[in-house]
C-alpha cells in the first residue's frame, strides 16, 4: 500500500531560481495538505485542499508560494523566485478527513528538503 | 482559537527507563487528540489517537488517555528502547478545523544504551 509519495526528496538551488515539489497523496483520500518545517518555527501548515479545491492557504508565507491541485492525485507546491530562507524541510499529508470530520490522521510523505544558496 | 502545549525537549534517558511526555490542550467543542512520531529524515507517523474522553490510545507499547478535565493527553511508555529516539509530536484536530491538525512544538527524546 503505497503510501504519500514527495518528489524530490532533496533540492537544492540558487536564489532567485524557480522551485517545484511535488505530491502523489495516498489513493482515496480527499483531503492534501502542505506543511513546512524548520528548527526555528516547527511545523507550520501552508495550506490545504479538500476535493482538490484550495479551502485555506492563508499559512502560505507571501506571493512568491503556490500551490495547485489539478486532480485528486497531485499537487504542486511551487516557489518563484526562491529566497534562502525558504531552505526547509517540505511536507505533503493527506487524509480521508475534511469538513466536520476530525477523527481522521494525516498520513505523511517522507519531506523535500530544500536548500536555497 | 486551538493550542497545543507538549513539554520542551530534549528528553535524554536510558534503555529500559519510564518515558512520560506531558500534552495538554485548548480547544472548543471535542477535539480528536493524536500522537505523531517523527524518526531522523522521514515524515511524521501516527503513533496513536483518541476520539473523546476518557478514550486510551496505545500502539507498540505507548499509551496516552484523553482526559477532558485536565485537558491532556500525556504519552507514556514503560520501558523504552533504543530504537524510541525521535521527535514526538501532540496534536488536536476539531469539528470547525476542516480536518487540519495543530501540533504541539514537537518533544526530542534521546534514549541511551
Amino acid at each position: 500500500d503505497a503510501g504519500v509519495i514527495q518528489s524530490p526528496r532533496h533540492e537544492v538551488t540558487e536564489m532567485g531560481q524557480e522551485v517545484t515539489l511535488r505530491c502523489k497523496p495516498i489513493s482515496g483520500h480527499n483531503s492534501l495538505f502542505w506543511y513546512r518545517q524548520t528548527m526555528m518555527r516547527g511545523l507550520e501548515l501552508l495550506i490545504y485542499f479538500n476535493n482538490n479545491v484550495p479551502i485555506d492557504d492563508s499559512g502560505m508565507p507571501e506571493d512568491r508560494f503556490s500551490a495547485k491541485m489539478p486532480n485528486a492525485s497531485f499537487s504542486t507546491l511551487k516557489i518563484q523566485p526562491s529566497e534562502p530562507r525558504d531552505s526547509a524541510v517540505y511536507f505533503c499529508a493527506s487524509s480521508l478527513g475534511g469538513g466536520r470530520d476530525k477523527d481522521s490522521p494525516l498520513h505523511f510523505g517522507n519531506g523535500t528538503r530544500l536548500t536555497v544558496t | 482559537g486551538n493550542s497545543v502545549t507538549q513539554m520542551e525537549g530534549p528528553v535524554t534517558l536510558s534503555e529500559e527507563a519510564f518515558l512520560t511526555i506531558n500534552c495538554t490542550y485548548t480547544a472548543t467543542g471535542y477535539p480528536s487528540l493524536f500522537w505523531y512520531v517523527q524518526y531522523p529524515g522521514e515524515g511524521l507517523q501516527l503513533l496513536l489517537k483518541a476520539t473523546k474522553a476518557d478514550d486510551k490510545g496505545s500502539n507498540k507499547g505507548f499509551e496516552a488517555t484523553y482526559r477532558k478535565e485536565t485537558t491532556s493527553f500525556h504519552l507514556e511508555k514503560g520501558s523504552v528502547q533504543v530504537s524510541d529516539s525521535a521527535v514526538y509530536f501532540c496534536a488536536l484536530s476539531s469539528t470547525d478545523s476542516w480536518g487540519k491538525l495543530q501540533f504541539g512544538a514537537g518533544t526530542q527524546v534521546v534514549v541511551t544504551p
